[in-house]
């Protein structure tokens, strides 16, 4: 079963501006984690935002975390062509959940040079 | 490569045909992960194991699937009697520690098998 929903689920912007995606989710987890998918391809880890933790950065990413809100947004700033690709948040549930990571469905970035 | 690898990268079987995937994970990792992603959508978890042992099943893992990993090391996922809704990517992924519950780590992914179901 699906955790997570993402929003927007499709979105399209120009080369040099920001992307927000935004995720929500059900369960109380241990952190949340943002994925990154290529066409056809496997999915790259990007970034991890423990449960404790409310904003994190790496590079040109920002990943903020309300659990009071139980949601997060992944922000990339200053986009480049390179960046679209479909974008997952994943959860990592508490003890009596389960070891595993729940996906919501996405957001698929398109990034126009 | 030291990443995890999948194989086959495509699969095309008829309808009612047994199917076998293999992973082979990052091998230190004592966690794989199977998932499944049809298009447009987000992984969808099939099922778990810490080294040998199968921790978790999805209620999508039906009968006839079964998972294994023998000796703690490579994992397959065969599907007997093949139906067209089984046509999907199959993703399979491992960790070091657990993703979730007491761990905090990232999960890395093979490539995927797809399969198409005719």
């Amino acid at each position: 079963s699906q955790q997570g929903e993402e929003d927007p689920q499709a979105l399209s912007i120009q080369e040099g501006e920001n992307a927000t995606m935004n995720c929500s989710y059900k369960t109380s987890i241990n952190n949340l984690q943002w994925y990154r998918q290529n066409s056809g391809r496997g999915l790259v880890h990007l970034i991890l935002i423990r449960s404790n933790e409310r904003e994190k950065h790496s590079g040109r990413l920002r990943v903020t975390l309300d659990t009071s809100k139980k949601s997060s947004s992944l922000l990339i700033t200053a986009s480049r062509a390179a960046d679209t690709a479909s974008y997952f948040c994943a959860t990592g549930l508490i003890y009596n959940q389960g070891g595993k990571l729940i996906f919501g469905q996405g957001t698929e970035l398109s990034v126009k040079p | 490569d030291t990443g995890v690898s999948q194989d086959p990268r495509h699969k095309i079987t008829k309808r009612g045909q047994n199917v076998t995937f293999r992973c082979d994970p990052i091998s230190e990792h004592n966690r794989l992960y199977w998932y499944r992603q049809t298009l447009g959508q987000g992984p969808e978890f099939l099922t778990y194991f810490q080294n040998e042992a199968q921790l978790e099943k999805s209620r999508l893992l039906s009968d006839r699937f079964s998972a294994e990993r023998p000796k703690g090391s490579f994992s397959t996922l065969e599907i007997q009697r093949t139906e067209q809704g089984d046509s999907a990517m199959y993703l399979c992924a491992s960790s070091l520690d657990s993703v979730g519950m007491s761990g905090n780590t990232e999960a890395f992914f093979g490539q995927g098998t797809r399969l198409t179901v005719v």
